[in-house]
């Protein structure tokens, strides 16, 4: 049974960097799929952020990709997020999810962590 | 790279069948067989329900059926239940190897 459990901050200040990990477990990060960030801010739809493969493949939403790092440690299986200079407009839910495409990213995730609540204010 | 559109909400009847259209461009929808389906109760992740068009996940009802025809890909949900009220979302692969969801649809059971 595959599990993710995103962790971090729940409020972080205007301008500051936004730092969330997502512990995976029942599957390892290693073997395969892409690895992605979602997040909907509150009453809102949901956004992609990004995703990676454990080779270093990464691709993110253009809209963000100026403030976006997704990595891995791959000895915790654990992947992280990273989005700097964040506003109030970044203030989410954020869920990691499992792509299960496969080797190529087609967004189709089908494991999600339960999703953590991230206040940007001061 | 914009949202898909879909329409704000949609209602039905239980036993009832729904649509929910999801449209894009040449550069997402049109353009590959790479479209899936979400269903979000609130307060909760969401769940896959269609993939590549029209593939169901296993354990997913085959009430819930996925097409596409042009840059407009659609959800069916047939014989609509009360569980099935939920908010829904679509997704697609674009020309630029990213990912885009849809604006999403709150579908409420009368």
């Amino acid at each position: 049974q595959v599990q993710l459990q995103e962790s971090g901050p729940g409020l972080v200040k205007p301008s500051e960097t936004l730092s969330l990990t997502c512990t995976v477990s029942g599957y390892s990060i290693s073997s395969g799929y892409y690895w992605g960030w979602i997040r909907q801010p509150p009453g809102k739809g949901l956004e992609w952020i990004g995703s990676f493969y454990h080779t270093g493949s990464t691709y993110y939403n253009p809209s963000l990709k100026s403030r976006v790092t997704i990595s891995a440690d791959t000895s915790k299986n654990q992947f992280s997020l990273k989005l700097s200079s964040v506003t109030a407009a970044d203030t989410a839910v954020y869920y990691c999810a499992r792509d299960a495409s496969g080797t190529l990213p087609r967004y189709y995730f089908d494991y999600w962590g339960q999703g953590t609540l991230v206040t940007v204010s001061s | 790279q914009s949202a898909l559109t879909q329409p704000a909400s949609v209602s039905g009847s239980p036993g009832q069948s729904i649509t929910i259209s999801c449209t894009g461009t040449s550069s997402d929808v049109g353009g590959y067989n790479y479209v899936s389906w979400y269903q979000q109760h609130p307060g909760k992740a969401p769940k896959l329900m269609i993939y590549d068009v029209s593939n169901r996940p296993s354990g997913v009802s085959n009430r819930f059926s996925g097409s596409k025809s042009g840059n407009t890909a659609s959800l069916t949900i047939s014989g609509l239940q009360a569980e099935d009220e939920a908010d829904y979302y679509c997704s697609s692969y674009t020309s630029s190897s990213t990912g885009v969801f849809g604006t999403g649809t709150k579908v409420t059971v009368l």
